[in-house]
């Protein structure tokens, strides 16, 4: 399986952007980038995934870089209820997913 | 919104009592998948069932745990005999495509064997 690498953890200060990095530097021409969240007490949640090209959706944008060895979740601005766990995971056809440990975003008021 | 909604909540067993933990995927989504998450730690992922069939599992999936989707509609996980450490939240899932699309989870079922 590709492996992807997140910082453990990461501040933010509310209603300022946060940009969450994910190296991923054996990633393979099929594999999709996702990114999921998890709130205190909940399942995981689905942010946004992408290919190759940059992806914007009503949650986060996420900017793929041009080899697709690493990406970045964008946050355009936080907020209290964005403190959580961000997983960037790597999926492709012929495996399922599987969560690395993640980000601990925490947001300061 | 649809989603995945998953019973019961909480369920509390003796230890070597088999338990199904019930999940009810979004309705026209073709993969099921369940992953467990152990306190503190990270979500694992158990299973996963396409086509009435298991495409996938993991180690953590041993003889002891089995899945079925009996009626179309909803999409369970078996323990035969629990043991302590399977304590634990159980998340189902379910999507649309294996890579290019979201997977929707539920807000799980937290087992606590005794």
């Amino acid at each position: 399986d590709a492996k992807t690498t997140q910082p453990n953890s990461m501040e933010s200060n509310e209603e300022e952007p946060v940009h969450l990095p994910c190296n991923h530097s054996t990633i393979s021409g099929t594999d999709y980038i996702h990114w999921y969240r998890q709130l205190p007490s909940q399942g995981p949640e689905y942010v946004i995934h992408g290919l190759t090209s940059n992806v914007n959706n009503r949650m986060a944008s996420l900017a793929i870089a041009e080899d697709r060895k690493s990406s970045t979740l964008i946050l355009h601005r936080a907020t209290l209820r964005d403190a959580a766990v961000y997983y960037c995971i790597l999926r492709a056809y012929n495996n399922d997913m599987r969560f690395g440990a993640g980000t601990r975003l925490t947001v300061k008021p | 919104e649809p989603e995945v909604t998953q019973t019961p909540s909480h369920q509390v067993t003796q230890m070597g009592q088999e338990v199904i933990l019930r999940c009810v995927p979004i309705s026209n989504h073709l993969y099921f998948y369940w992953y467990r998450q152990i306190l503190g730690q990270k979500v694992e992922f158990l299973v996963s069932f396409y086509n009435n069939e298991i495409s996938e599992k993991s180690e953590i999936f041993d003889d002891q745990f089995s899945v079925e989707r009996p009626d179309g509609s909803n999409f369970t996980l078996k323990i035969r005999s629990t043991k302590l450490e399977d304590s634990a939240m159980y998340f189902c899932a379910s999507g649309l495509d294996r890579a290019n699309s979201p997977l929707h989870f539920g807000n799980g079922t937290r087992l606590t064997v005794t």
